[in-house]
């Protein structure tokens, strides 16, 4: 079945730096690629998303890229804040469901 | 709109007792979902529906059931409560290739 794979698990980066988290899926027809976001204590929001027919999309500091070919994609996020901090997921998707990775817990440094 | 509810919000079960989640939508959304969410294990995928009436099992269906008589309601049961089952459980849904809205979870802890 589907696996998805997601690195690292926690990163601690300075405010103002940028952070990279990483994944990778084992079911080349996934289609579609979201990231969440989750405060503590909260529900994911989904922060942003890539279809499997782009290879990147920007949302102001987050932007996403996508390898099809290596069946991995990534989120970056540049200029880090403290509200940043939280835990990120991504997911694959194919046809019905999500296969989430494990999380990623982002501390920011002030 | 309140998008998704869940009920309810927390709930301590002893061992062997049961109970139902309920997950309510009012936007129409063809496609529900429950997780649970473990520490160090992510979201993991329990059962799932893709219309009124619909039922598919999950990464993790054991110990649990659903019903979705309705289109907008989506009942996740325990019939028999273990303490792995202690967990946050989210319900999630979706209409078409968008992303997921989620409830604000339970909060479940069986003694």
């Amino acid at each position: 079945g589907e696996n998805v794979e997601q690195h690292p698990s926690t990163l601690s980066v300075q405010e103002g730096d940028s952070a990279v988290i990483k994944c990778t899926y084992s079911d080349s027809a996934s289609n579609y690629f979201p990231w969440y976001k989750q405060e503590l204590g909260k529900r994911p929001q989904l922060i942003i998303d890539i279809r499997s027919n782009v290879g990147e999309k920007k949302d102001q500091r987050i932007a996403v890229t996508l390898n099809k070919t290596a069946k991995h994609f990534s989120l970056h996020i540049t200029e880090t804040q403290p509200e940043d901090s939280a835990v990120y997921f991504c997911a694959a998707i194919r046809t019905y469901k999500y296969i989430f990775g494990t999380g990623t817990r982002l501390k920011v440094l002030a | 709109n309140a998008g998704v509810t869940q009920t309810p919000k927390f709930r301590v079960l002893k061992t062997g007792q049961s109970m139902t989640l309920l997950c309510a939508q009012d936007m129409n959304h063809e496609y529900m979902y429950w997780y649970r969410q473990d520490p160090g294990m992510g979201l993991r995928l329990i059962h799932y529906s893709v219309g009124e009436g619909t039922t598919a099992k999950g990464e993790v269906p054991d110990g649990y059931n659903v019903s979705r008589l309705k289109k907008q309601n989506f009942l996740l049961g325990l019939e028999s409560a273990a303490p792995s089952q202690t967990s946050v459980y989210f319900c999630a849904t979706r209409q078409g290739g968008y992303g997921y809205t989620f409830g604000s979870g339970t909060r479940l802890t069986v003694v």
